[in-house]
């Protein structure tokens, strides 16, 4: 099993470009999640799903938009990509329930100049 | 005030040398207090999950407890692997969000041989 799958690993953007981080995972999880992780800072829920065509905001959720249409894939989408964004992005999958834990992928580190 | 937060934010033990992580909180109803551990470059793995106070879980060198307000993450005779940071999270009863986790900001252990 793969796990979580995300892509790409790094990218640079120009203030104002857009563009999609893709997230795939193998393991039938109906959750998943992306957060996004800033030095020195916990990680904060950008945005979540807990099935296929239903997503909610999370804590962070401003400039980003989310979509799910299959139980595999949950792209996160920027728009008007702004320094503020600057950040290691993880998306996670798990399981409903309280037992166990997230399973991430690997991350995206992205540059917003 | 952070719901979460994680003690010391760094700790160089020599190989061999034990010692714990803290992890206090201050959420109204915990449904349950997670460990993960991160390397460099790569996405938290996850270690433990911890219910309720008195509950304590091990796995090779690690061992994690709970208590009403705190989780120790007790590192017995450690090596060089061990060399991560190591984040705490939490989940509330009230908490939406799909299982959503609020985490720490981490304490980065280095093991030196």
């Amino acid at each position: 099993n793969a796990g979580v799958t995300q892509t790409p690993k790094f990218r640079i953007l120009k203030i104002g470009q857009s563009m999609t981080l893709q997230c795939t995972q193998d393991m039938n999880h109906n959750y998943m999640y992306w957060y996004r992780q800033d030095p020195g800072m916990g990680l904060k829920l950008i945005y979540y799903s807990v099935g296929a065509g239903i997503t909610d905001k999370g804590e962070v959720p401003n400039g980003y938009n989310v979509s799910r249409s299959t139980t595999e894939d949950f792209p996160l989408r920027l728009e008007l990509a702004a320094p503020s964004q600057t950040s290691v992005y993880f998306c996670a999958s798990k399981s409903p329930g309280t037992g166990g834990g997230y399973t991430f992928g690997s991350g995206t580190r992205l540059t917003v100049v | 005030e952070d719901q979460v937060t994680q003690s010391p934010e760094a700790l160089r033990l020599q190989e061999g040398e034990s010692s714990s992580l803290n992890c206090s909180y201050t959420v109204s109803g915990l449904r349950g207090l997670f460990w993960y551990r991160q390397d460099p470059g790569k996405g938290p793995e996850f270690l433990f999950t911890l219910y309720s106070a008195g509950e304590e879980k091990e796995k090779e060198r690690l061992k994690a407890t709970l208590t009403k307000k705190e989780s120790f993450l007790h590192i017995t005779a450690p090596k060089p692997e061990d060399s991560a940071t190591y984040l705490c999270a939490v989940q509330e009863t009230k908490g939406g969000g799909a299982d959503g986790l609020t985490f720490g900001k981490g304490t980065h252990l280095i093991i030196q041989p």
